[in-house]
């Protein structure tokens, strides 16, 4: 089975701060995505990435960058935290772009951040 | 661009009796869908997926859904429910905009069971 792990389940930080949350997949996926869950709004996909170095902004980039030095290995990064970020974030992974548009992705269990 | 409509955000069912999740889509094209679990506190599990082999797709735990192109919809059901499939659930649609094959997601429908 597929292991996607997220390094923290609830995270506190405070406004202002730079924060790091990492994923980490044992499958040897390339593609790997970060979303952030909100109550009635559903996931949201903030970037992702289709290769080791390689990123692409999703649907809600501002306040975020991402870093994929590794393959197996993709960290989202809160430049200057704001309350506005607290959030559930969720890491996902699939296996390739060139295995078509029905590949599943597989997800860890989500980092809680709160921003005070 | 492909987005998918949950049209309940709460449903509650007692056990042992039909679960009927909703859910419309809009695609320009054929398109990729899945349903989506996720129970508290955990990540989201893959329940099934749409390939466009078989308009009627079985998913795991006794969960079905049926492609249907002239209502657009891809509704998720279950012929008797049970406590453990108390849960949040997400229709999905493949993106096909820049975000390549990542997905949309609707914004959830959250399943009561009942004793």
């Amino acid at each position: 089975d597929v292991k996607v792990t997220q390094s923290s389940r609830y995270l506190v930080k405070r406004t202002g701060e730079k924060v790091f949350l990492e994923c980490v997949q044992d499958m040897d996926h390339e593609n790997m995505f970060w979303y952030r869950q909100d109550p009635g709004l559903g996931l949201r996909l903030i970037y992702f990435s289709y290769d080791v170095k390689m990123k692409e902004k999703g649907d809600i980039p501002e306040g975020y960058s991402v870093s994929r030095e590794k393959k197996e290995r993709f960290s989202l990064i809160l430049e200057s935290a704001s309350t506005n970020q607290t959030s559930m974030y969720l890491c996902a992974s699939s296996l390739s772009r060139w295995q078509g548009p029905n590949q599943p992705q597989h997800f860890g269990d989500g980092t809680r951040l709160s921003i005070l | 661009a492909q987005s998918v409509t949950q049209l309940d955000s709460h449903v509650s069912v007692s056990e042992g009796t039909p679960v009927l999740l909703r859910c419309n889509y809009s695609s320009s094209y054929s398109p990729s869908l899945f349903w989506y679990v996720q129970h508290p506190n955990k990540g989201l599990q893959l329940l099934l997926k749409y390939t466009s082999a078989a308009t009627l797709v079985k998913g795991i735990n006794g969960f079905e859904a049926e492609f249907k192109k002239s209502e657009t919809s891809f509704h998720l059901t279950k012929p008797s429910a049970h406590m453990s499939d108390a849960a949040e659930y997400f229709c999905v649609v493949r993106s096909n905009s820049n975000s390549g094959y990542a997905l949309n997601f609707g914004k959830g429908t959250s399943l009561l069971v009942t004793p």
